[in-house]
């Protein structure tokens, strides 16, 4: 079956500009997870979903990001204003139940 | 709160030698352990996991890692390693969310 895809697989932005990436679960996976990871920082948690919810967003760096989760499927984590700071691996995960995450191959954002 | 330590950021070895990444890991809970591995420009791949049971644990390409609760580790090991282990691999803990330690880059020298 088909793992977490993500899109786009990379990204190059100029600073200021709002960014979208996306995820695709694996289908019947009822959380979905955001994590970044960047040189220097390891792999930071940023969002869990649970169905449409999102019970924890407490490793979202500041307001100007924000993610959406619909119809229990895909989400979208959107970046407002975009800094350099913000260049980094974008990761995705789902699961279900008590099984591990299963992780998409990331999206590669660059702000120039 | 739950925390991980990788203990070794780099370790070099020469092919068909055996291998011990070390993690230690810290929580107030029961834990579930994880260990990813990352090939580069690939996102992160299941090697194995511990949940509850036999602390032996035996994953994919020859990998195991052995729970020791009174150490609070979950040491990764292989007997013998290929070229193709050469990765970045990261030892995880949590239920939902993950916390992750550093990353220790495994370099196999032929």
């Amino acid at each position: 079956g088909a793992g977490v895809s993500q899109s786009p697989s990379n990204k190059v932005t100029e600073k200021g500009k709002d960014v979208e990436l996306r995820c695709d679960p694996i289908s019947g996976h009822t959380a979905l997870y955001w994590y970044r990871q960047s040189l220097g920082q390891g792999l930071e948690f940023l969002i869990y979903f649970q169905g449409n919810s999102a019970p924890d967003k407490s490793g979202l760096p500041s307001d100007r990001f924000s993610a959406e989760r619909t119809g229990g499927s895909v989400s979208t984590l959107t970046i407002q204003r975009t800094q350099q700071e913000d260049s980094a691996v974008y990761l995705c995960a789902s699961n279900r139940d008590s099984t591990p995450p299963y992780f998409g191959p990331g999206t590669r954002l660059l702000v120039l | 709160a739950q925390s991980v330590t990788q203990l070794d950021s780099q370790v070099p070895v020469f092919e068909e030698a055996p291998v011990e990444l070390r993690c230690n890991y810290s929580s107030s809970v029961s834990v579930y352990l994880f260990w990813y591995v990352q090939y580069p420009n690939q996102g992160l791949q299941l090697l194995l996991k511990y949940l509850s049971g036999s602390t032996l644990v035996k994953g994919i390409n020859g990998f195991e890692a052995e729970f020791n609760k009174s150490q609070t580790s979950f040491h990764l090991r292989k007997p013998s390693v290929h070229i193709s282990d050469t990765a970045e691999y990261f030892c995880a803990v949590g239920a939902q969310k993950l916390v992750f330690g550093q990353g220790t880059r495994l370099t196999i020298n032929p």
